[in-house]
């Protein structure tokens, strides 16, 4: 089973729209819980952290759920911009190494 | 405030020839992991070093090496090079004591192996 499990997608929405990408992990160990965002052919860049208590920047909303071990990105009034490949990350609490999923595709669309 | 640094951005080899990439952290930053992002997949963690020691490994065989200096900067060498090392190499940087631990990405290097 791998670390980390996410549906990869396409997700094709209309601008405007909001979005919600699930991702789940399978270490109860893991510590730090991240979302990253990668345009084709470039490099993964940091979206944001994910706490606990949830947190929000702009029009992005991340949740974390220990119990069930699963992790959620919303995003509302999708851009154009936002078109792009979402990776859900993982770090055990034991270790340095990112654990990524293999990353949810996004096409918005006029 | 410069970003993370790689070189070069592309190469190609030939199977069984021996290749290194080099990497340059954010500035403030003391620590360098290396990824191995394949075509659909998300990256996958080779090593990291911190104090130009290697700090962890990932299931990757001993043909990939590392070495970081004393300005932080590292390298990855591959020796023996196979048609499945062809892949995006990531290089990442962040702060050992850092209590989140954030990774921040270079452009990466594209290796061919023909």
């Amino acid at each position: 089973r791998k670390e980390v499990e996410q549906d990869p997608g396409p997700f094709n929405v209309p601008e405007g729209a909001t979005v919600a990408f699930n991702c789940t992990y399978s270490n109860s160990a893991s510590q730090s819980f991240f979302w990253y965002r990668q345009d084709c052919r470039k490099e993964p860049k940091l979206l944001m952290s994910v706490y606990s208590s949830g947190n929000e920047d702009g029009r992005f909303t991340a949740q974390l759920n220990r119990a069930s071990q699963y992790i959620s990105l919303l995003i509302r009034d999708s851009k154009l911009s936002d078109s792009a490949t979402y990776l859900c990350v993982v770090r055990v609490n034991s270790g340095y190494a990112l654990n990524f999923g293999k990353g949810t595709s996004l096409l918005v669309t006029p | 405030d410069a970003g993370v640094t790689q070189s070069p951005t592309h190469l190609i080899k030939t199977r069984g020839q021996q290749v290194t990439l080099r990497c340059s952290p954010k500035s403030g930053h003391d620590t360098v992991s290396w990824y191995q992002q394949a075509l659909g997949q998300g990256p996958q963690f080779i090593f990291q070093y911190y104090e130009e020691e290697e700090r962890q490994r990932g299931n990757f065989p001993d043909r990939f090496s590392g070495h970081q200096f004393p300005n932080y900067s590292s390298e990855l060498n591959v020796n023996a090079l196979l048609l499945g090392d062809s892949a995006l190499y990531l290089c990442a940087s962040s702060l050992f004591r850092q209590e989140n631990y954030e990774q921040y990405f270079g452009p990466g290097t594209r290796l061919t192996v023909t």
